[in-house]
């Protein structure tokens, strides 16, 4: 069974302190990695997706690294405004169209 | 990237009333479209995939009777939630397959 878990379950960081989310997966076949931000009531942005072990992507304070086992989201010197859950997902590779495996998030909350 | 809405954003119905929920591509033909659910506090669960002109397949445990999906077109995908109950209170959330996997702004679901 396809399973992803994210840690730590929250997070509570001062302005500027940089810090490391993870998410670590166990799936027959990946696809693809996908993170994304939510914010309270609303859908999932979507941040990045990984395809391949060494694989690297960047926006703005966000990156996000893969490896065989696992990925994870760095976040260089956080604002306020980057407070949401973040959520890693996978899909797997099959013969269709998949949807995605999600882990439980990240709640991360930047204090000013 | 793509462009998704749902309608209405939340509605509240009394128990064993039918609800329908409209989730259009606005930018893009989706031959395929995810919907899931998300219960407070929790992460997203995929329920069914839907391709426009067939029927659709359910996840295990997800009554195909209960949640009726129709993809009449490759722009709209709608789902029908049948005699609602308090237990299908949730945030109902559409995606569109394709490469980074958008999500639409999500329906909040509240069943007195």
């Amino acid at each position: 069974e396809d399973q992803v878990t994210q840690s730590p379950e929250a997070l509570r960081l001062q302005e500027g302190e940089s810090s490391s989310l993870n998410c670590s997966y166990t799936v027959s076949g990946l696809r693809g990695l996908f993170w994304y931000r939510q914010d309270p009531g609303k859908g999932p942005e979507f941040l990045f997706t990984l395809y391949s072990a060494g694989e690297e992507k960047e926006k703005e304070r966000l990156k996000a690294t893969l490896t065989k086992k696992e990925s994870f989201l760095h976040i260089t010197a956080p604002k306020p405004e980057d407070s949401a859950t973040y959520l890693c997902a996978v899909q797997v590779s099959g013969g269709g169209a998949d949807g995605l495996t999600f882990g439980k998030g990240t709640h991360l909350i930047i204090q000013p | 990237g793509a462009v998704v809405s749902q309608h209405p954003s939340w509605v509240i119905c009394k128990s064993g009333t039918s609800v329908k929920i409209e989730c259009r591509s606005l930018d893009f033909q989706a031959t395929t479209m995810f919907w899931y659910r998300q219960f407070p506090k929790q992460s997203l669960m995929l329920m069914a995939t839907s391709n426009e002109g067939s029927k659709a397949t359910y996840e295990q445990g997800v009554e195909k009777d209960k949640f009726l999906i129709n993809h009449a077109s490759l722009t709209l995908s709608t789902l029908t939630v049948t005699s609602a109950h308090p237990e299908d209170s949730s945030f109902y959330i559409c995606s569109p397959l394709g490469n980074e996997q958008f999500f639409g702004p999500g329906t909040r679901l509240t069943v007195l």
